[in-house]
């Protein structure tokens, strides 16, 4: 049982490239978030999916974008990188939304925007 | 301003001596998780604690909500260089989205 796939676990990009940061989970779960970490900020939500064709923002959606095609895909994409999307990428996927049974995340994806 | 505070933000202990770690909020929550997150890894989920007052014992780890709800502790007996990590709290705000406090980085020396 794989859980939450993240590819790839590094990248570098150049200011203003695209990229799609991949995520599935093979555990049938209708809940799926992307998260971002900083060092001292913890984990912020950038977007958010309910289930297969359902998206919503989180509290950093700015220069992301995302789709939920299948219940096991939910890739993240980021438009023209900048300096400031620097960061580590976690990928999560909940049955019941997390409030009870919280949330399995994926290894993380390490993005270094120069 | 963030939704929960964790204290301290940094502990280094050596291995045999006990810990505690603190997460504060002002808001009552209806139930509270923590996690622990390795290098290089995600955040694994520990424990959720739902009642005011509830204790949840998790091998050397004991986790306490507070009475009121508005704040817990991890606390770890006799810590082992295999409890390094951080530590995150986190409160579900809705049916769909976790705030999660900054956490707190635990280093145990052998």
């Amino acid at each position: 049982n794989a859980g939450v796939t993240q590819t790839p676990k590094f990248q570098v990009l150049k200011t203003g490239q695209s990229m799609t940061l991949q995520c599935a989970q093979d555990m049938n779960h209708e809940y799926m978030s992307w998260y971002r970490q900083d060092p001292g900020m913890g984990l912020r939500l950038i977007h958010y999916s309910v289930g297969a064709g359902i998206t919503d923002q989180g509290e950093v959606p700015n220069g992301y974008n995302v789709s939920r095609s299948t219940t096991e895909d939910f890739p993240l994409r980021l438009l023209s990188a900048a300096p400031s999307q620097t960061s580590v990428y976690f990928c999560a996927s909940s049955q019941g939304g997390g409030g009870d049974d919280g949330y399995t995340f994926g290894s993380g994806t390490r993005l270094t925007v120069v | 301003t963030q939704l929960l505070e964790q204290s301290p933000q940094f502990l280094s202990i050596q291995e045999g001596e006990n810990l505690t770690v603190y997460c504060n909020s002002s808001s009552v929550f209806s139930s509270l998780q923590w996690y622990r997150q390795e290098p290089g890894e995600g955040p694994v989920l520990l424990v959720t604690v739902v009642t005011g007052g509830e204790v949840k014992k998790l091998k050397r780890l004991t986790f306490q909500f507070g009475d009121a709800r508005k704040d817990s502790s991890l606390h770890i007996t006799a810590a082992q260089p295999g409890d390094t990590g951080l530590y995150l709290c986190a409160v579900a705000i809705n049916d769909y989205k976790l705030s999660f406090g900054a956490g707190t980085t635990v280093t145990v020396r052998a």
